[in-house]
């Protein structure tokens, strides 16, 4: 069968907390950052992204932060709901690639108690 | 609605018995990715496709070939499966906006593969 995983880094909050869920990247030369929200057995789905030349981008709901002096981006979730309980990627990428590679990273689990 | 579609959802297949996934899009996008996820770890991708063009990662085995006959479908295909093929394999779309200058991926659900 398949191989064992690895342990998930788990982020657990109440209901209506605010989340911050965090990543580092690796790659120096990347520019652009996407997080990606994947629910059991689904596919993995777009949030939100930011390019290098902002540290900062709000969505609805949600607020991305870029440092790149440290290579750490981070995602911040208002009034966390049950719905949000998933695993969440960040991914890094060359923007000015011809196809936008994307490099994961490892992935943590957002699980919401009620 | 425009999306990703992968077949069959879930695919068991013996050791060392070829198997192929199937994925289509209504997305009309030219570039389609296949990526492999393990159990609790992030997608990897494996190949993708710029229109007609194959682009093969360094670290992917031999083992896993693809398919692209048309814009809309791409299967991957697995020669000789192993017991360490068994994943979620993903295929994902996307094509360069011409608003933000950006490829933002869009994934089907996935594909969960048991190899016996």
């Amino acid at each position: 069968g398949e191989s064992v995983g690895l342990h998930l880094p788990t982020l657990s909050v109440q209901e209506g907390d605010n989340s911050i869920i965090n990543c580092a990247y690796s790659n120096s030369a990347s520019d652009y950052f996407i997080w990606y929200k994947q629910e059991s057995g689904k596919g993995p789905q777009f949030i939100i992204d930011i390019r290098s030349n902002m540290d900062k981008r709000q969505g609805q709901r949600v607020t991305v932060l870029l440092n790149k002096t440290v290579k750490h981006l981070s995602l911040q979730i208002a009034a966390t709901q049950p719905g949000d309980s998933a695993v969440y990627f960040c991914a890094e990428t060359y923007y000015g690639g011809a196809t936008n590679k994307l490099i994961f990273g490892t992935g943590t689990l957002l699980a919401v108690q009620p | 609605d425009a999306m990703v579609i992968q077949n069959p959802r879930y695919q068991v297949t013996q050791f060392g018995k070829p198997v192929t996934l199937s994925c289509s899009q209504t997305l009309n996008h030219n570039v389609m990715y296949w990526y492999q996820q393990k159990s609790s770890q992030a997608p990897k991708l494996l190949f993708h496709y710029y229109d007609k063009d194959f682009n093969n990662e360094a670290d992917t085995p031999d083992n896993f070939q693809s398919r692209r006959p048309n814009t809309s479908f791409c299967f991957l295909d697995i020669r000789s499966p192993g017991l360490g093929d068994a994943a979620m394999y993903l295929c994902a779309t996307s094509r360069k906006s011409s608003q933000t200058g950006t490829y933002e991926q869009y994934f089907g659900p996935g594909t969960r593969l048991t190899v016996t």
